[in-house]
């Protein structure tokens, strides 16, 4: 069983467009993130939940919107998608933010043409 | 602020050759400090990390990593490396205390494996 799994794995889109990408994690972790990997594979940290509430967003535009509807969802709602959104995003999730404990999904491929 | 440093972008080992990634932070106190593999297509896995004590760490994999105060560095190494290394390898470092803090991550380092 995938610990932590985010659908779609691809997605190639039109600027303008609004998608989202979602996150499911059965470890019975509280934590979950979103990070974003740029072309230059720089991983930099988006948002954070804990028990369903954000308590950390990194400067995020707020074409950002992520959404958790119980502790092991974590989905990340993108309008108007534009040409710099492409990356790949990766949904983590930990136990208490633990970081030693940081559990990463395969990540989601987004191309925006 | 707190960052992280992988001065070599692209590494090119032989196999079976040692493998030494670099690794540099800048941080207010000694943190604690991580080092993930990256295989394509996949999510980030952890190697190892270092919270305290013995200053060289073992991981999964075949993998250590020494951790200099003096030179605020945790270089991952590797006596041997396999074909099956190749991948992208990051450094992070997180704080000590407890909360929410999330993981710096360095850019990461290539590495390629020639036979």
């Amino acid at each position: 069983d995938t610990a932590v799994s985010q659908t779609p794995k691809y997605l190639v889109t039109q600027m303008g467009n609004d998608k989202s990408i979602k996150c499911e994690q059965n470890l019975g972790h509280d934590t979950m993130y979103w990070y974003k990997q740029d072309s230059k594979k720089f991983l930099k940290i988006m948002f954070s939940y804990n028990n369903k509430e954000l308590i950390i967003n990194e400067t995020v535009p707020n074409r950002f919107s992520p959404k958790s509807p119980d502790k092991a969802h974590l989905n990340l709602h993108i309008n108007s998608l534009e040409l710099g959104d492409s990356a790949v995003y990766f949904c983590a999730s930990s136990l208490s933010g633990r970081r030693e404990k940081l559990f990463f999904g395969s990540g989601t491929q987004l191309s925006v043409l | 602020a707190q960052s992280v440093t992988q001065p070599d972008i692209h590494i090119t080992v032989s196999e079976g050759a040692s493998l030494e990634l670099r690794c540099n932070y800048s941080y207010g106190a000694t943190p604690y400090l991580f080092w993930y593999v990256q295989s394509p297509g996949q999510g980030l896995q952890l190697l190892l990390k270092y919270f305290s004590g013995d200053t060289l760490v073992q991981g999964i994999k075949g993998f250590e990593a020494e951790f200099k105060r003096s030179q605020s560095s945790f270089n991952l190494r590797k006596p041997s490396v396999h074909w099956s290394d190749a991948a992208e390898y990051f450094c992070a470092v997180g704080p000590r205390n407890s909360g929410n803090t999330p993981l710096v991550f360095g850019k990461g380092t290539r590495l390629s494996v020639i036979a």
